[in-house]
């Protein structure tokens, strides 16, 4: 986890308003993965951005939510009009995304996730 | 559609006993990780595996990826309680990570 910071580390929203959650990559690392996770599941991806650009969506919901990655400063994970089934712990990753041989490793390393509860 | 399962979901052992946990799919990753997330925390990769037929071994820890490349195993040797989270398996393919749903292990004293 070393690196990847993402904060605030626990938000309580209420029903209605916006959440933002801010993560920062490793040094060096330019690509940012977003998941969410519910309580003894597996991660969810939601969505996959370089800098600047977004390059895979398929897993953000088509409303309320929505990703930046800008030049300068952290990536955000934005939810409007949070409802109580946004509750979740929402994890960001990294990755250098090294060529290694004729393979591409997609190794990611994880922040320690920011815990959004909505009441 | 489920593209990595994991088993078992739930596992429960005491101190000293050995483990294997399995990660299963139909697809051909051409990378696969394995991970260990403790609660409230994120996961900690463990370890990436590239080729079919791969072994890693770290400390206690063996992980294989199969030789097709679809599936993958960790097997903890005389488990520990410190051994005690939920282990992810996460699968690359086309650029993108698909993880399983996890097995939580506890390990009794």
């Amino acid at each position: 986890n070393a690196g990847v910071m993402q904060n605030p580390r626990h938000l309580v929203r209420r029903r209605g308003q916006e959440a933002r959650l801010r993560c920062s990559p490793m040094k060096g690392h330019s690509h940012v993965y977003w998941y969410r996770q519910l309580p003894e599941e597996g991660l969810k991806f939601m969505v996959y951005l370089q800098k600047e650009n977004i390059i895979d969506e398929s897993g953000m919901p088509k409303e309320r939510f929505s990703a930046e990655f800008p030049k300068e400063g952290p990536s955000i994970l934005r939810i409007q009009q949070v409802v109580r089934g946004d509750s979740a712990a929402y994890f960001c990753a990294s990755s250098p995304w090294v060529l290694a041989g004729e393979s591409r490793t997609d190794t990611q390393y994880f922040g320690p996730g920011t815990r959004l509860t909505v009441l | 559609t489920q593209l990595l399962e994991q088993s078992p979901q739930f596992l429960s052992i005491q101190e000293g006993e050995n483990l294997t946990v399995y990660c299963n799919s139909s697809s051909v990753f051409s990378s696969l990780q394995w991970y260990r997330q403790e609660p409230g925390e994120g996961p900690v990769l463990l370890v990436t595996v590239v080729t079919g037929g791969e072994v890693k071994k770290l400390k206690r820890l063996t992980f294989q990826f199969g030789d097709a490349r679809k599936d993958s195993s960790l097997h903890i040797t005389a488990a520990q309680p410190g051994d005690t989270g939920l282990y992810l398996c996460a699968g690359v393919r086309a650029g993108k990570s698909t993880f399983g749903d996890g097995t939580t292990l506890t390990v009794k004293p």
